[in-house]
């Protein structure tokens, strides 16, 4: 069964650091694996998708990577600020879902940013 | 575009009421999803269409029915209200299951 780990739980850091997320899956057979952003009482929103094939993909100060074999993805946020303090949420479709398209999700990790 | 909309936005129920809630999207996807998110437990998937007519059960069904009569149109229901469905419950879709858009969400309390 897969499951998807996201250490640490928590993480707060000073404005202007760069830094990274971690997110684990136990099953490499994956169809590819997507990042989202949940700020408090609101919805998920899609920051970077990265398919199976891909190694990483990158909007504006975010940087996802993708290394199948090890079952790791990192999500990093260059130059951090204030506005992006939120919980950060991976979630990975697996390659035999058919084309249902079906996510399993990490717990999040909740990140701060103090000015 | 409106993207994903969730109706409505808070609801309390008493046990043993029953309540419809309604998800639409107007980006002519194909496969909508209706998860769970609670403490500790993270997002977990309730049932799923993969098209007009199309339903399925996910990680979490019993307690909950879904219809998909309309392809932008997803209904999730909750015949008999237990306190163990008091959640926040998110609607999603996808374009033939790929990156998944995702609604503001729905707050349930059931006292």
């Amino acid at each position: 069964k897969q499951e998807v780990t996201q250490i640490p739980a928590a993480l707060s850091v000073p404005e202007g650091e760069n830094l990274v997320l971690n997110c684990s899956f136990t099953d490499s057979a994956i169809y590819n694996l997507q990042w989202f952003r949940q700020d408090p009482g609101k919805g998920l929103t899609s920051l970077l998708l990265i398919q199976s094939s891909q190694r990483e993909q990158t909007s504006g100060r975010l940087n996802a990577s993708l290394d199948k074999s090890s079952g790791r993805s990192t999500l990093y946020i260059a130059a951090s600020q204030p506005g992006d303090s939120a919980t950060y949420l991976c979630a990975v479709r697996l390659s035999g879902s058919g084309n249902t398209g079906k996510l399993i999700f990490g717990q999040g990790t909740t990140l701060q940013v103090k000015p | 575009n409106a993207g994903v909309t969730q109706t409505p936005k808070f609801r309390v129920l008493k046990t043993g009421q029953s309540m419809t809630l309604l998800c639409a999207q107007d980006m002519n996807h194909e496969y909508m999803y209706w998860y769970r998110q609670d403490p500790g437990m993270g997002l977990r998937l309730i049932h799923y269409s993969v098209g007009e007519g199309t339903t399925a059960k996910g990680e979490v069904p019993d307690g909950y029915n879904v219809s998909r009569l309309k392809k932008q149109n997803f209904l999730l229901g909750l015949e008999s209200a237990a306190p163990s469905q008091t959640s926040v419950y998110f609607c999603a879709s996808s374009y033939l299951g790929n990156e998944q858009y995702f609604g503001p969400g729905t707050r349930l309390t059931v006292t």
